[in-house]
């Protein structure tokens, strides 16, 4: 098992240019979640997903975009990169019907917006 | 809105002490609660949860957490610290539901001397 997998692990942009970012989990889980991480700010949610073709906004979701074709794969897009995107992003993955709703996180992914 | 404090970005303690890291919640329904841990250019790896079994709750790598309903905390102990335990560690709280995302704190780094 595998378990959260996300690609790429470290990315530069240029500001304006846009870049996919593509979750994976093979645990068969129903909810997943997009994070991003802030020295100071701890981990806030960006967008989230209650299962295959349906996602929401979370705490941050401006400039973002999200896609779950896919059960198993979540993918964050960001159309337009700003300084301000600058971070270290996480994916999660929870069952959905099983209490008290821990989330298996992936090894996150560093952008660097320039 | 629900909120989760952490008292304390910084905490040092030296090999041996003891380690506290302090965490309280907002709402006065109890939630569930998280201790994670994020290692150096790592994920986040679940220390422990409580899920109302009881109050005293343990965790890998010898640490606990008990849950105090009259102060709405949920702190974070371990006997003696040991130099691998230096990290940044986050608490959090989910509510269920039908988002049943985690809202997280905003962490604190531990730094243990020798």
């Amino acid at each position: 098992n595998a378990g959260v997998t996300q690609t790429p692990k470290f990315r530069v942009l240029k500001t304006g240019q846009s870049m996919t970012l593509l979750c994976a989990q093979d645990m068969n889980h129903e909810y997943m979640y997009w994070y991003r991480q802030d020295p100071g700010m701890g981990l806030r949610l960006i967008h989230y997903s209650v299962g295959e073709g349906t996602t929401a906004k979370g705490e941050v979701p401006d400039g973002y975009n999200v896609s779950r074709l896919k059960k198993q794969n979540f993918l964050l897009g960001l159309e337009s990169a700003a300084p301000s995107q600058t971070s270290v992003y996480f994916c999660a993955s929870r069952n959905r019907d099983r209490g008290p709703y821990e989330q298996y996180f992936g090894p996150g992914t560093r952008l660097t917006v320039t | 809105a629900q909120s989760v404090t952490q008292l304390g970005s910084h905490v040092s303690v030296s090999e041996g002490a003891l380690v506290l890291l302090r965490c309280n919640y907002s709402s006065s329904v109890p939630p569930y609660l998280f201790w994670y841990v994020q290692y150096p250019n790592q994920g986040l790896q679940l220390l422990l949860k409580y899920t109302s079994a009881a109050t005293l709750v343990k965790g890998i790598n010898g640490f606990e957490a008990e849950f105090k309903k009259s102060e709405t905390s949920f702190h974070l102990t371990k006997p003696s610290a040991h130099m691998s335990d230096a990290a940044e560690y986050f608490c959090a709280v989910s509510y269920g539901g039908s988002q049943g995302n985690l809202i997280f704190g905003k962490g604190t780094k531990l730094s243990v001397k020798p």
